[in-house]
């Protein structure tokens, strides 16, 4: 059974840093790209961030570039984002997807989510 | 960027009404297109992808058609457990969702 494990979240203050992480299980990590979706409260899904199943391959949404960097350990099957200049609109729960491939594709299984909360 | 639209904002149903959910696209995404399904409080499920392929598990009910900039979601006859909120979503560039579309009883 696939599963995938948020944590890290927490309250931080404006301009602090956070790092999420996510553990996966029960499929072969290193196969599948992974990313990071987020929803701030009552808001619908934004895209953040993907990264191919090598690691090789990384993107970001506008709002998080160049202040977010995603990155993956295939021998620990964890999935990172580490955040910087947090800021207030940062605020969302935040989602560890699995994609159906190695390379960035619909999310066929998602995580419970990890709450950010930037104030 | 890519910006993905959904049309309508919320639509009311009855249980046994055929639904129909359009996402256009700002250009063309091929059929890079997936659909999701997200109840109150629970992650996203991904009910479609490219554009009209049926994840497995995924009632028959549910239908996808488009290419380009132009899609669709059906669901043939609505159940009481098809009302949520339902994305659709490009990664033929990223992955931009649409701002979802609330399906309510009517």
């Amino acid at each position: 059974e696939v599963q995938l494990l948020e944590s890290g979240g927490g309250l931080v203050q404006p301009g602090g840093s956070l790092r999420l992480s996510c553990a996966g299980s029960g499929f072969i990590f290193s196969n599948y790209a992974m990313t990071w979706v987020r929803q701030a409260p009552g808001k619908g899904l934004e895209w953040v961030s993907g990264i191919s199943g090598s690691g090789d391959i990384r993107h970001y949404a506008d709002s998080v570039k160049g202040r977010f960097t995603i990155s993956r350990d295939n021998s620990k099957k964890t999935l990172y984002l580490e955040m910087n200049s947090l800021r207030a609109e940062d605020t969302a729960l935040y989602y560890c997807t699995k994609t159906r491939d190695i390379v960035i594709v619909a999310s066929d299984y998602w995580g419970q989510g990890a709450r950010v909360t930037v104030s | 960027d890519i910006q993905m639209t959904q049309s309508p904002s919320t639509l009311s149903a009855s249980v046994g009404d055929r639904v129909t959910i359009t996402c256009r696209a700002s250009q063309s995404v091929s059929r890079w297109l997936a659909w999701y399904q997200q109840k109150p409080g629970k992650a996203p499920n991904l009910l479609i992808y490219k554009a009209s392929t049926l994840e497995s598990g995924v009632p028959s009910r549910f239908s996808g058609s488009g290419s380009g900039t132009e899609f669709t979601l059906t669901i043939s006859s609505l159940q009481p457990d098809d009302f949520a909120t339902y994305y659709c979503q490009q990664y033929s560039t990223y992955g931009t969702f649409g701002q979802g579309t609330k399906v309510e009883i009517k």
